[in-house]
């Protein structure tokens, strides 16, 4: 399968627990994202990433979360001391940039659906 | 601000019944890319279609077409002859700016519902 990778699927925390959510984008993008979704709700931007340099961050990301491309390939998302309003599902995309813009459509993985109790 | 409205919530419609979804749009650029997604039950959103703002023209794929009108700031997703398989969450989504960056704005989304 050579489409956008995300692992866990499923995670169920308990509140204040850290949790940390991996991505492998498609080889050759070196855009990747986060988004959020919240149930009934469309996905919310988060962060990108052009190969291991992390250009934007949303206002939505507090000082909790920390998102990382190390080598520019696979990213992690780390949620520390998770609240009960963090139980969302969290949505991996990549897409090929050249030039500064985005070339084509952004490929999403299937999610990391996370649950804190 | 950057907005996408996607007014209805859910639409149910039988097998091979014709059906639009709508999207309308708020951007003060005047280059900007709207796009469909589609969200299985599986939860991956699959890409449907990318237009610019330079681009009204509309287009067909298939059973799919799209109705992009500037002047209401409006673009509209036309399923012919639904089938089962198309039950789906639709997402209309936006990105403003000719810098491309791939911040989606996405609407709150549509849930078709297509009955046998």
């Amino acid at each position: 399968d050579t489409g956008v990778s995300q692992n866990p699927r499923h995670k169920i925390t308990k509140r204040g627990q850290n949790v940390t959510f991996r991505c492998d984008p498609i080889s050759e993008h070196n855009r990747l994202y986060w988004y959020r979704q919240t149930l009934g709700q469309g996905p919310e931007f988060l962060t990108y990433f052009q190969n291991e340099a992390q250009l934007e961050k949303s206002r939505l990301l507090s000082d909790r979360f920390s998102a990382e491309r190390p080598k520019g390939s696979f990213s992690t998302l780390e949620i520390q001391r998770t609240e009960q309003g963090d139980s969302a599902m969290y949505l991996c995309a990549s897409s090929l940039a050249a030039g500064g813009g985005m070339t084509g459509e952004l490929f999403f993985g299937e999610g990391s659906r996370l649950t804190v109790l | 601000a950057q907005k996408v409205t996607q007014a209805q919530t859910e639409i149910s419609v039988v097998e091979k019944e014709d059906v639009t979804l709508d999207c309308v749009y708020e951007t003060r650029d005047t280059t900007y890319y709207l796009f469909w997604y589609k969200q299985p039950p599986s939860g991956e959103l699959v890409f449907l279609i990318r237009r610019n703002s330079f681009d009204e023209q509309n287009e067909i794929s298939g059973r799919y077409s799209w109705n992009f009108q500037k002047s209401t700031s409006s673009f509209n997703f036309t399923i012919t002859a639904s089938q089962v398989v198309d039950s789906a969450v639709y997402f209309c989504a936006l990105i403003g700016g000719s810098s491309n960056t791939g911040k989606l704005i996405f609407g709150q989304g549509t849930t078709l519902q297509v009955k046998p």
